[in-house]
């Protein structure tokens, strides 16, 4: 079974600068999730989405990040316009719930790693 | 106010020792869940266990067991005769309704 896939893996631009990051979820899971992890700290939970629909988006920026999940299947995450404090890895996940209680087991793609100088 | 706190920053143990992550929690909801993760030095994060509010039986799974107190609104991960593969970052989490909160991480690096 082929795991949650992220690209790119790394990013480096310029603050001001827009970038997109793209996520594809296990096949059937109907839950998704985007965290922002800065370094040396635990992952934050910026939106949830069920099927194309937003669980929750409390965490998330949205003068400058929006997230997108179309048919329900992949998502994308944009940040415009970046700033320093965005430098992070961006992770995706996906679990099977159907609920909006994130019960299940969460499968983590391996993240894109973003630098903004 | 959800919080989750692994007050523990970095641990070093000799393989073959046993070690304790701490985790203790913050929540008001009666229904909540909690998570361990591992993240190795390759990035991904990796589910090792979950426990829901009411189930305060303590699990054990090969080397790896998990002791739930709500008393002390902890939960303790262990690990016995530790081993090189081991090393990585362990995260404790609580999840609540819509919400899910990690703890800071606790970096644990086994000595050959």
């Amino acid at each position: 079974e082929a795991g949650v896939a992220q690209s790119p893996r790394y990013k480096i631009i310029e603050k001001r600068q827009s970038v997109a990051f793209w996520c594809n979820p296990i096949s059937g899971h109907a839950t998704l999730y985007w965290y922002q992890q800065i370094l040396g700290q635990g992952p934050k939970l910026l939106i949830q989405f069920q099927n194309n629909g937003v669980v929750d988006d409390s965490q998330l920026p949205k003068d400058r990040f929006s997230a997108e999940r179309l048919k329900g299947v992949d998502s994308t995450l944009k940040i415009q316009p970046a700033k320093l404090e965005d430098s992070a890895v961006y992770l995706c996940a996906s679990s099977l719930e159907n609920s909006g209680v994130a019960y299940n087991e969460q499968f983590f793609g391996p993240g894109t790693r973003l630098t903004v100088l | 106010a959800q919080k989750v706190t692994q007050a523990q920053t970095e641990i070093s143990v000799v393989e073959k020792e046993d070690v304790t992550l701490d985790c203790v929690y913050e929540t008001r909801d009666t229904t909540y869940y909690l998570f361990w993760y591992k993240q190795p030095p390759s990035g991904e994060l990796v589910f090792l266990i979950r426990r829901n509010s009411f189930d305060e039986q303590n699990e054990i799974s090969g080397r790896y067991s998990w002791n739930f107190q709500k008393s002390t609104s902890s939960f303790n991960f262990t690990i016995t005769a530790s081993q090189v593969v081991d090393s990585a970052v362990y995260f404790c989490a609580l999840s609540t309704g819509n919400q899910f909160y990690f703890g800071t991480g606790t970096s644990l690096t086994v000595i050959p």
